[in-house]
């Protein structure tokens, strides 16, 4: 089975800093996609950023982007210029390739509180 | 994007009874996942649920304590059967639509 690991309980960042959220997984699969989501207090899943392992490169989307290290099994997550509106739970996931014709649900991690600092 | 709705949004129960949650997508999809959300917790997958097929229940979940129908593409429903304390959660509807996993507003359950 898959796990997802997140080792950073909370991170504290200065609004307009730069800050690293961390993700590790395990899988024996070889294709896969990994996802971080945020999630405010509204308790709303909002998708952040989607990154396919068979892509080598980076995916970004704005002041967002990842670190993704296949074989090291790495999935970071790092914010630029953040902004209070950015204070939320960041949960990492994982989610196979489809089988039997279906898509596969997704494995979390236990998640990041991001703290911005005004 | 897929707009999910559920109803209800929150709920306090009495152990021992039942609450049926519904899912209503905006598009059709074959595949529909409930997930639970204990407090401060991570989100766990309960079940899988094709149209038109039982449901597929991860480990640690029961039909009979979770049972879900899926009438059709767009429609969905999990209840929680004879409830008690342990059941206090946020269920959370999701869809695969267009190689994105997208997420309903969740229905909040405390079980007094």
């Amino acid at each position: 089975a898959q796990t997802v690991t997140q080792s950073q309980p909370e991170m504290s960042v200065q609004e307009a800093e730069t800050v690293t959220l961390s993700c590790t997984y395990d899988t024996s699969e070889s294709d896969y996609y990994l996802f971080w989501y945020k999630q405010p207090p509204s308790r709303q899943m909002i998708l952040v950023i989607r990154q396919e392992a068979y892509k080598q490169q980076n995916a970004t989307e704005n002041r967002f982007s990842v670190n993704f290290q296949k074989a090291a099994k790495s999935f970071s997550l790092k914010i630029s210029d953040s902004q209070l509106g950015d204070a939320a739970m960041y949960f990492c996931a994982y989610r196979g390739l489809y089988s039997g014709g279906g898509a596969d649900g997704l494995t979390f991690g236990k998640g990041t509180h991001l703290i911005i600092q005004p | 994007s897929a707009v999910i709705s559920q109803k209800p949004s929150r709920d306090i129960c009495q152990r021992g009874t039942s609450l049926t949650i519904q899912c209503q997508v905006d598009s059709q999809v074959t595949m529909m996942f409930w997930y639970r959300q204990q407090p401060g917790q991570s989100l766990t997958l309960i079940a899988t649920a094709n149209q038109g097929s039982e449901a597929t229940y991860e480990s640690g979940f029961v039909i009979d304590k979770f049972p879900i129908s899926r009438p059709n593409l767009t429609f969905s429903t999990l209840t929680v059967s004879n409830m008690s304390p342990e059941d206090s959660s946020i269920y959370l509807c999701s869809v695969h639509y267009s190689y994105e996993q997208y997420f309903g507003p969740g229905t909040r359950l405390t079980v007094t």
